[in-house]
């Protein structure tokens, strides 16, 4: 399996514009997560779903940021429109069914650069 | 609340020395445990998951340990090499199917 896929890996576009993240999962994978990388905050949670069905939406930030995820293999983080402090890097992860031995696997992620 | 630390933020050590990072978390009803290496620009790279039943996992020169009761998990990195220098991170997850608690992560550097 290739893993975690994201695309763009980078992304720069000015104060206002729409932005889209994608991510395709792990196949077979039923969890995937979305979570954003700053130096002053680390990692955090945005988002995560399970069997498509969005479970904890309460780390998006504000009504700018939505999450879709229409099938098991796509999944979607827009910002409509961007800001400055959404400059940060998105990741997106997946895990399986699996027990307690399940691991979670991330993508290389999207460095956001909102100028 | 889950809260996830880790202590020190970074650490400098001379190559081929055995060290310990830290994590520490709030509440010890957790449902796994793993450990990443972050190497910088790049994703996360999964180490070692440890089970809420279990008290140890090891791979190679990495030997991580968990004691739920006192809420504290530590990595163990034998014999340190220049290309172990990345930061570390740990995470919790406290239920099956939901999403890993982060800490912010120690930074490691080792010299040659």
């Amino acid at each position: 399996d290739a893993g975690v896929i994201q695309s763009p890996r980078h992304e720069v576009t000015e104060m206002g514009q729409e932005v889209t993240l994608r991510c395709k999962p792990i196949s077979g994978h039923n969890s995937l997560f979305w979570y954003r990388q700053t130096m002053m905050r680390g990692l955090e949670l945005l988002i995560y779903f399970n069997n498509n069905v969005p479970i904890d939406d309460s780390g998006m930030p504000e009504d700018r940021f939505s999450a879709k995820m229409p099938n098991a293999s796509f999944s979607t983080l827009k910002i409509q429109p961007s800001e400055p402090r959404d400059s940060a890097v998105y990741f997106c992860a997946s895990s399986g069914p699996g027990g307690p031995s399940t691991e979670a696997f991330f993508g290389q992620g999207t460095r956001l650069t909102v100028v | 609340k889950q809260e996830v630390t880790q202590i020190p933020a970074a650490l400098s050590v001379p190559e081929g020395e055995n060290l310990v990072l830290n994590c520490s978390f709030t509440d010890s009803a957790i449902y796994n445990l793993q450990w990443f290496r972050q190497d910088p620009g790049k994703g996360l790279t999964s180490l070692l998951l440890i089970q809420s039943s279990q008290r140890e996992q090891t791979s190679g020169r990495l030997n991580a340990s968990l004691d739920k009761s006192s809420g504290r998990s530590t990595l163990y990195i034998a014999a340190s090499q220049p290309g172990d220098s990345a930061t570390y991170l740990c995470a919790v997850r406290i239920q099956a199917g939901t999403a890993l608690i982060f800490g912010k992560g120690t930074t490691l550097s080792v010299s040659s």
